[in-house]
């Protein structure tokens, strides 16, 4: 069974500083994939970042960029340059690539705060 | 990205109704689509998974007459929530899996809050 836990219930960070938000997950899955969604207060669930087992380098998306530990099993979110409008809840997720009809598997969410 | 779109957005009803929520992909054809189910301060929960062409799969504790879901092309999806009442009331979410392109990656629907009264 795939677990994804996130350890930060809270996080806070000034605005225009970086932030990590942390994620591991547990698989006995050769094949998957590691995602992030942002969840703003309206509710929409937006899709940031994507992440392979097998991808040798680092995902990357404008601000947003994935630190893929494979060994350790961790796929931390890093926002560098941190925004007002970053202020949401924030979702590490992982999917099975083998099996066509699994659903995401969802951690419990941080939410941050970017202060002025 | 590809674009899941969902109606209605909000919809309050009385107990005893039904209410249909829809779940389009726009630009990209779902053989699957997923429903969550997300209260306040939670992570989303999934209800179902619906594959276009045969029956729903249901997660366990969900009650597949009361959640009625229907995935009758490849780009649409609708969960009917029958005889709604108040514990009803939540924030109800679809997913769309795009597997094109290379990358499989789910996009969801903007959500529709349910208020049961």
């Amino acid at each position: 069974a795939q677990k994804i836990t996130q350890t930060q219930p809270g996080m806070f960070v000034q605005e225009k500083e970086a932030v990590t938000l942390d994620c591991t997950y547990d698989t006995s899955d050769q094949s998957y994939g590691l995602f992030w969604y942002k969840q703003p207060s309206s509710g929409e669930m937006i899709f940031l970042i994507y992440q392979g087992s097998y991808d040798e380098q680092n995902a990357t998306e404008g601000r947003y960029s994935l630190n893929f530990q494979k060994a350790r099993k961790s796929a931390n979110l890093v926002i560098s340059a941190s925004q007002l409008g970053d202020s949401a809840m924030y979702f590490c997720a992982m999917l099975d690539l083998f099996s066509g009809n699994t659903p995401l598997v969802f951690g419990k969410g941080t939410r941050l705060s970017v202060i002025a | 990205g590809a674009v899941v779109s969902q109606h209605p957005s909000r919809v309050i009803c009385k107990s005893g109704t039904s209410v249909k929520i829809e779940c389009r992909s726009l630009d990209f054809q779902a053989t699957t689509m997923f429903w969550y189910r997300q209260f306040p301060k939670q992570s989303l929960m999934l209800m179902a998974t619906s594959n276009e062409g045969s029956k729903a799969t249901y997660e366990q504790g969900v009650e597949k007459d009361k959640f009625l879901i229907n995935h009758a092309s490849l780009t649409l999806s609708t969960l009917t929530v029958t005889s709604a009442h108040p514990e009803d009331s939540s924030f109800y979410i679809c997913s769309a899996r795009d597997a094109s392109g290379g990358t499989d990656t789910q996009y969801f629907g903007p959500g529709t809050r349910l208020t049961v009264l």
